[in-house]
């Protein structure tokens, strides 16, 4: 069955450094992958989105990476800042005509003073 | 614009009653998804319509949950009877048919049944 894997531990950085995420999948093979950002109470917010011929994508302080030999996503964000604290879910797109997407369980982030 | 609207924020009812969560879609998108969260299977999509017709609902947990969508800018999933194992986050998003649109999601209802 297909298999959405993101570090369930959370995450603790140091302001300043550099956080990264990690999205593993099996059984699966996306067109697409989304990064969203979630905050407590509030509902996902995307973030960035790289297709399957892309191996990066960035955004301001956000780089995406997608491996599709090794079935894995890495999500970057340099220079962290407090305000990144959050929790960051991964979602898997088949492509075709719908947009069904796959979510992982998402990854905490935490950045520290 | 005023984004994904979801009523009501915070659902605390009994066991065996019906609950009905409401959304409104952002105006012009014609793909609406109803989710569901909680800590142990995190996001989980219950069903899905585009322009208005259910197109995947293999997601929905049993036979209690139902959903509908009788036009562009609402949608209601129901629970009856409801069950505290119904107890989590439901979220509504929407989005554009076509291209690789992102979804928008509304700020969720928090049901608690007791």
């Amino acid at each position: 069955s297909q298999k959405i894997e993101q570090n369930s531990e959370a995450l603790n950085i140091q302001e300043g450094k550099t956080a990264t995420l990690t999205c593993n999948y099996t059984n699966y093979s996306p067109a697409y992958l989304q990064w969203y950002r979630q905050d407590p109470g509030r509902g996902p917010v995307f973030l960035l989105l790289i297709r399957e011929n892309e191996k990066e994508k960035r955004k301001e302080r956000l780089k995406v990476t997608f491996d599709t030999t090794l079935k894995q996503s890495l999500f970057h964000i340099t220079a962290s800042q407090p305000a990144d604290s959050a929790t960051y879910l991964c979602a898997l797109d088949p492509g075709g005509g719908g947009n069904k997407l796959t979510f992982g369980t998402g990854t905490q982030l935490k950045v520290e003073l | 614009d005023a984004g994904v609207i979801q009523s009501p924020r915070h659902e605390v009812t009994e066991m065996g009653q019906e609950v009905t969560l409401r959304c409104k879609p952002i105006s012009g998108h014609n793909s609406l998804f109803w989710y569901r969260q909680t800590m142990m299977r995190g996001l989980e999509l219950l069903i899905y319509f585009n322009n208005n017709v259910p197109i995947d609902d293999s997601g929905m947990p049993e036979d209690r949950f139902s959903a509908k969508m009788p036009n562009a800018s609402f949608s209601t999933l129901k629970i009856q009877p409801s069950e505290p194992r119904d107890s989590a986050v439901y979220f509504c998003a929407s989005t554009r048919l076509g291209g690789r649109e992102t979804q928008y999601f509304g700020p969720g209802t928090r049901l608690l049944v007791l």
